[in-house]
């Protein structure tokens, strides 16, 4: 199984800040990776698809890059709407498995 | 607009069976793969299976192979978890999630339903 690891588990920022959150297969898996937004009582929300590929009607304040291995997530400057936990996941073999998330808290 | 309605979810004891279902619209559903993904309460998610659009191809995690049967009925547009032998490792809020790519499984959930919570508990 390829394991997914995502650093750190939590962050403080203020608003109007540049945030990036890491992911790190255990194997090379291409460009085979998701990033999910998931705010508390909802349910999880696709962000970033195929390691930089924006979803259709995510703000552009949100990028994702990296392939192989190592892989990052980065909110540009920001919202106070974004506060919530993110989750990368890999998409390149069955099982499919996430990283363990990230919770972004306001400072 | 895409909806996802999870239900079949409750309480059930140590050993028992639930059966969970996904009511879907909005989409074509049979030229979409599906799938189920958990998170136990406080705790991350994780991915339980999948199923191809025609249904032929299901796929487990090792945690519930054997235990777990996904399946799908594209007449009524609906998927189904069918849960056997519960433990309290089972307790979780689970999710069905429609593939992004179509109709074979390739791992993109979008979008998710809003969960039907199982808990397994003496």
């Amino acid at each position: 199984d390829i394991r997914v690891t995502q650093s750190p588990s939590s962050l403080s920022a203020s608003v109007g800040n540049r945030v990036t959150i890491t992911c790190r297969a255990s194997q090379s898996i291409s460009n085979y990776l998701n990033w999910y937004q998931q705010k508390p009582g909802k349910a999880p929300k696709l962000l970033i698809y195929a390691a930089s590929s924006l979803q259709s009607g995510v703000p552009s304040r949100f990028s994702g890059g990296g392939s192989g291995t190592d892989f990052t997530l980065t909110i540009s400057s920001l919202q106070p709407e974004d506060f919530a936990t993110y989750y990368c996941q890999q998409s390149y073999s069955i099982p499919l498995t996430f990283g363990g998330g990230t919770k972004v808290e306001i400072k | 607009e895409v909806q996802l309605l999870e239900s079949g979810g409750g309480f059930v004891q140590p050993g028992g069976s639930l059966r969970l279902s996904c009511a879907a619209s909005g989409f074509t559903f049979s030229s979409h793969a599906m799938n189920w993904v958990r998170q136990a309460p406080g705790k991350g998610l994780e991915w339980v299976s999948a199923i191809s659009g025609s249904g032929g191809s299901t796929y487990y995690a090792d945690s519930v192979k054997g235990r777990f049967t996904i399946s799908r009925d594209n007449f009524e547009n609906t998927l189904h978890l069918q849960m056997n032998s519960l433990t309290a490792e089972d307790t979780a809020l689970y999710y069905c999630a429609k593939e992004a790519a179509g109709i074979a499984v390739a791992g993109t959930f979008d979008p998710w339903g809003q969960g039907t919570l199982v808990t397994v508990s003496s």
